[in-house]
């Protein structure tokens, strides 16, 4: 399967500011993912990274909050803009491989 | 609507016995059906995947059971062992112009020594 790299892998920011994640995988991938996992919870799906146009979000979610970009097959960043402490989670990216769907590591982030 | 239902949400069980999550979908095209173990602190890791033109898949300890009909799937873990405790997934794939996977609620699963 493609080694998912995220960075940074945790982040304790001011409530207002923004962050932006960046996951890198090892090989190129057509479809790339974003989720988020509040604590003890399951995963919700952010929005489906394309490359070369706008991202595709779920409902619930923004643009505005959540920009995304995707330069190439490799690479994509989420931005968590404006942060609230309710951002307070762990986002991670997720590619569509050979043999199936798989995570990255996951960035921890806390908003105070 | 877009939904996965998982049941139970938390499961015991003896080092020994047997576990079964169960799972149900709402999108009648979904095709692809995976699973997930999530250890404290780690990624979710695919464990298990099962495709709609098959009812069973089994890998070693764990199987896979899907029945389209009812539009629900199961996973089965047999001679389970501490390392088993973990949070599991059920996901399902839902079309409608692209791909995307859909996560039921989880299930902690503690196997007891």
């Amino acid at each position: 399967s493609a080694v998912i790299s995220q960075k940074p892998s945790r982040d304790i920011c001011q409530r207002g500011t923004s962050l932006t994640i960046q996951c890198q995988v090892d090989s190129q991938v057509t479809m790339m993912f974003w989720y988020r996992q509040q604590p003890g919870q399951s995963l919700t799906l952010i929005a489906t990274a394309n490359q070369g146009s706008e991202a595709t979000y779920e409902s619930g979610f923004v643009i505005d909050k959540f920009p995304i970009s995707r330069p190439n097959l490799t690479f994509s960043t989420l931005t968590v803009s404006n942060m609230s402490p309710e951002d307070s989670s762990i986002y991670l990216c997720s590619v569509v491989g050979a043999g199936g769907q798989f995570f990255g590591p996951g960035t921890r982030l806390t908003v105070l | 609507g877009e939904n996965v239902e998982q049941h139970p949400s938390t499961l015991s069980v003896q080092e020994g016995d047997s576990a079964v999550i169960k799972c149900t979908y709402s999108d009648s095209a979904s095709n692809y059906f995976p699973w997930y173990k999530q250890e404290l602190g780690k990624r979710p890791q695919l464990i298990i995947d099962i495709r709609s033109n098959v009812g069973e898949k089994k890998d070693q300890r764990i199987a896979v059971t899907l029945n389209k009909t009812a539009k629900h799937f199961s996973l089965h873990i047999t001679e389970t062992q501490p390392e088993d405790s973990a949070v599991y997934f059920c996901a399902a794939i839902f079309s409608g112009g692209y791909n995307k996977l859909i996560f039921g609620a989880g299930t902690r699963l503690a196997v007891h020594p």
